[in-house]
């Protein structure tokens, strides 16, 4: 079955550690996001790339780096920049010009300890 | 800029019962899409709907049906005979309609719905 795949599922990070959460989609899509979403709020954009060895930045991008050197990958890296990394993030891909909305994957709780 | 909003943080009802989830948007865009989204506890979004903006018409789909009024940027929810396999938390979003979704995919802050039994 096609979709997307993030691991793991739940992550903890010690203060001042970078942490790469992982994200694959086998739909063959062109488009891939990053989304946080804190408690109580909506889904706020990170990352996006629409194409391989290319992204930019959405609305939350300080403390994270992405890379795109595969169609079907798109790692996101939780640096120690960021000071509050607790949240949950969900990785997307669209196929661009497609019928239908974005396809999630289930998520990557992070927690800082 | 575009914006979603939705008023409804929390809704409770009894099993059987209808309800409906508001979504107002804001947008200086003539052309874009409207969409629903259910996040289930475990955590990924499922797509239920979209909409053009140049399509008014109302949807049904089983249980689930969607009034789009662009008069007032209401795009609503109703869940008829409500089961609670239907607890999740309800995003509405909106997208500019270039097919190129990028950054300008906005998300409203979620309704969480609970089915009593």
């Amino acid at each position: 079955d096609g979709g997307i795949t993030q691991s793991p599922k739940y992550l903890f990070r010690k203060e001042g550690q970078n942490v790469t959460l992982s994200c694959e989609q086998n739909l063959n899509h062109d488009a891939m996001y990053w989304y946080r979403q804190d408690p109580g709020q909506g889904l706020r954009l990170i990352y996006y790339s629409q194409i391989v060895n290319d992204f930019q930045k959405g609305d939350i991008a300080e403390g994270y780096s992405v890379s795109r050197e595969k169609k079907e990958s798109f790692p996101l890296t939780v640096t120690s920049a960021q000071k509050n990394p607790t949240a949950f993030y969900l990785c997307a891909s669209y196929q661009l010009g497609g019928a239908y909305g974005y396809t999630f994957g289930s998520g990557t709780r992070l927690t800082v300890v | 800029a575009q914006k979603v909003t939705q008023a409804q943080t929390e809704i409770s009802v009894v099993e059987k019962e209808d309800v409906t989830l508001d979504c107002v948007y804001e947008t200086r865009d003539t052309t874009y899409y409207l969409f629903w989204y259910k996040q289930p506890p475990s955590g990924e979004l499922v797509f239920l709907i979209r909409r053009n903006s140049f399509d008014e018409q109302n949807e049904i789909s089983g249980r689930y049906s969607w009034n789009f009024q662009k008069s007032t940027s209401s795009f609503n929810f109703t869940i008829t005979a409500s089961q609670v396999v239907d607890s999740a938390v309800y995003f509405c979003a909106l997208s500019e309609a270039r097919g190129n979704y990028g950054q300008n995919f906005v998300f409203g802050p979620g309704t969480r719905l609970s089915v009593l039994p």
